[in-house]
């Protein structure tokens, strides 16, 4: 089975720029989520889709950030425009159930954004 | 909303030895806690997870001990090797009621198993 696909794997931007990040889940999973990971810290739920549809986006800076799944199978996460502090690791994640069931998240490698 | 800490931030054990990381949680209505291994450059991977209703789990050389009055719980790691060399987290979800089964992460523990 093949797993949680992102890309780009590595991604250096200036401030005030923008940047997007794609997710491909594993198939057949209907829940997607987005998380970061500051350097140090464990990884900070963004946003959540059942689906296509968003079911908790309660910690995603909408003044910056937006994401989208359409088709509800591939994501793209946006941010627009960076700030230095949006440095960190963006990881994708699926699972086959509803985010209230006790299915396993499965990770992709993340994405590492660097804001100069 | 939940929140987890995470002890110690990092572990160093000798090659056969035991290691224990702890969290504690903040939310009573918590009821499912999986731990994650992420090594370098990937994503995390799920170990073993332990719900509520149960106070203990073991698989092979990883265990899990719930402790619901304390909010508290651990992982225990025996016989190490050098390959569980990595960071470790522990979460927290509500599988219940109206939540959407968010997890909240500890801070990460990071092991270093010598040879």
């Amino acid at each position: 089975e093949a797993g949680v696909a992102q890309s780009p794997r590595y991604k250096i931007i200036e401030k005030r720029q923008s940047v997007a990040f794609w997710c491909n889940p594993i198939s057949g999973h209907a829940t997607l989520y987005w998380y970061q990971q500051i350097l140090g810290q464990g990884p900070k739920l963004l946003i959540q889709f059942q689906n296509n549809g968003v079911v908790d986006d309660s910690q995603l800076p909408k003044d910056r950030f937006s994401a989208e799944r359409l088709k509800g199978v591939d994501s793209t996460l946006k941010i627009q425009p960076a700030k230095l502090e949006d440095s960190a690791v963006y990881l994708c994640a699926s699972s086959w159930g509803e985010p209230s069931s006790y299915n396993e998240q499965f990770f992709g490698p993340g994405t590492r954004l660097t804001v100069l | 909303g939940e929140n987890v800490e995470q002890h110690p931030s990092t572990l160093s054990v000798q090659e056969g030895d035991s290691a224990v990381i702890k969290c504690t949680y903040s939310d009573s209505a918590s009821n499912y806690f999986p731990w994650y291994k992420q090594e370098l450059g990937k994503g995390p991977q799920l170990i073993i997870d332990i719900r509520s209703n149960v106070g203990e789990k073991k698989d092979q050389r990883i265990a899990v001990t719930l402790n619901k009055t304390a909010k508290h719980f651990s992982l225990h790691i025996t016989e190490t090797q050098p390959e569980d060399s990595a960071v470790y987290f522990c979460a927290a979800s509500m599988k219940s009621g109206t939540s959407y089964g968010k997890l909240t992460f500890g801070q990460g523990t990071i092991l270093t198993v010598h040879p």
